[in-house]
């Protein structure tokens, strides 16, 4: 079956901090990969995504390369601020569908 | 751009009542999903319109949950009658259809406490 396995949180940071959160996945074909972020009293919004492998996605200095080899899309960002406080949700949609499955989020807080 | 519109932001009814939630997708956008969010889990796709047909429909609950998408355009989802478990974060999304890796748009969602 499909599905994304997380690294739990929550995460603590300090400004300026190198940021990981893990994310690995389960999926029979080709699935595309995403990285949503649910700001605190907002909707999930698209952070990047990657449709193929050894694709990288990046958006606002975060960056996640679909490594195939390794079933992984892990999220990086080289220095964090504490305006990136927020949930992270990593997530696949399989091939020829349009649902997506989720991980179960990484709370990441960064502190001044 | 308005983005997809959900109402109401919050409600609280004892178990055994029934609920409604409304979503107004983004216009222009045929694919309509609504999604289940339990505190500390992931989105589950509850349901998956195409215009105003069903596509997946296999983790919704039938017994009691449904849901109608009757034009094609803004869709609404019901809960009757609700359990303690249903309360959740009730996520309404849309996107254009076809497009390889197409983004979906998430609402702000329905915070649901059953009591």
């Amino acid at each position: 079956g499909n599905s994304v396995t997380q690294m739990e949180g929550p995460v603590t940071l300090s400004e300026e901090a190198f940021l990981t959160i893990n994310c690995t996945y389960t999926a029979t074909g080709y699935p595309s990969l995403f990285w949503y972020v649910q700001y605190p009293g907002e909707g999930l919004q698209l952070l990047l995504k990657a449709t193929k492998a050894d694709d990288k996605g990046s958006n606002k200095g975060f960056e996640a390369t679909y490594r195939k080899e390794t079933t992984s899309f892990h999220l990086e960002k080289g220095s964090v601020q504490v305006s990136d406080s927020a949930v992270y949700f990593c997530a696949l949609r399989k091939t020829g569908a349009n649902n997506l499955f989720f991980g179960t989020g990484t709370r990441l807080t960064v502190i001044p | 751009e308005a983005g997809v519109a959900q109402s109401p932001r919050y409600k609280i009814i004892e178990k055994r009542q029934s609920v409604a939630f409304w979503c107004n997708p983004i216009s222009g956008h045929a694919t309509l999903y609504w999604y289940q969010q339990i505190l500390g889990q992931g989105p589950k796709l509850l349901i998956q319109f195409q215009n105003n047909g069903v596509v997946d429909d296999s983790q919704l609950p039938k017994d009691r949950f449904s849901a109608e998408r009757l034009k094609g355009v803004d869709s609404t989802l019901k809960i009757q009658p609700a359990k303690l478990e249903d309360s959740a974060v009730y996520l309404c999304a849309s996107s254009s259809p076809g497009n390889w890796g197409t983004e979906a748009f998430f609402g702000q969602g329905t915070r649901l406490t059953v009591v």
